[in-house]
């Protein structure tokens, strides 16, 4: 069945760095766009990245700009966030998600992972 | 780009129908017919309600519908249900740099 499980959260002090990846399956992956959304403890869904079906167009919110970079892999099916310079208020359950139709760009639709956590702590 | 704004709660009675509000600008929800509405339990992911402002996907109730005018969406449940009680976050395509936008998010209670 169509699904998207992420992997690569834990705890991190302040200033390192983390790989998020999201293994895809179910769905011809090379075709949609993919999003990363976090969600702070006790807070809102918070839009984080963007990436195009071809990897072509990236977008970033601007409280990750210049610190996380999306990619993808469309041979392996998967989707990477890497977070560099990790913050205490990058602290949150991310979670990828896939666009409601193949060839747009138009928002995290209908499918969704399940989350990762992660923790930056000193 | 700031966050859509949402009511903080609304909450309703079994069988009433109940409305959440979106208000945007005319560069994300006035701007774009790119408006979506997501469910959330806790300690779940979000599900996808409404696309494409009023779109309904395979699966979900058709107590649930979704309308925009000028900069602001709204979604209404209608026939409230135990089962609805949860977090609702409407979300827009922007033409800012960053491209999408999350509202603040409403907390629906069911009495």
């Amino acid at each position: 069945q169509v699904q998207l499980v992420e992997s690569g959260g834990g705890v991190v002090q302040p200033g390192r760095s983390l790989r998020l990846s999201c293994a895809a399956s179910g769905f011809t992956f090379s075709t949609y766009a993919m999003y990363w959304v976090r969600q702070a403890p006790g807070k809102g869904l918070e839009w984080v990245s963007a990436i195009s079906y071809d990897g072509g167009n990236k977008y970033y919110a601007d409280s990750v700009k210049g610190r996380f970079t999306i990619s993808r892999d469309n041979s392996k099916n998967t989707l990477y966030l890497q977070m560099n310079n990790l913050r205490v208020e990058d602290t949150a359950v991310y979670y990828c998600a896939r666009d409601r139709h193949p060839m747009t760009m138009i928002g995290p639709g209908d499918v969704w992972g399940q989350g990762t956590t992660v923790t930056v702590s000193s | 780009q700031s966050a859509l704004t949402q009511p903080a709660s609304v909450s309703g009675s079994p069988g009433q129908s109940i409305t959440i509000s979106c208000t945007g600008t005319s560069t994300d929800v006035g701007g774009f017919h790119y408006v979506s509405w997501y469910q959330q339990h806790p300690g779940k992911a979000p599900q996808l309600m409404i696309y494409e402002v009023n779109y309904r996907p395979s699966g979900v109730s058709n107590r649930f519908s979704a309308s925009k005018s000028g900069n602001t969406a709204s979604l209404t449940i209608s026939g409230l249900q135990a089962e609805d009680e949860a977090d609702y976050y409407c979300s827009s395509y922007t033409s800012g740099s960053t491209r999408y936008v999350f509202g603040t998010g409403t907390k629906v209670t069911v009495l």
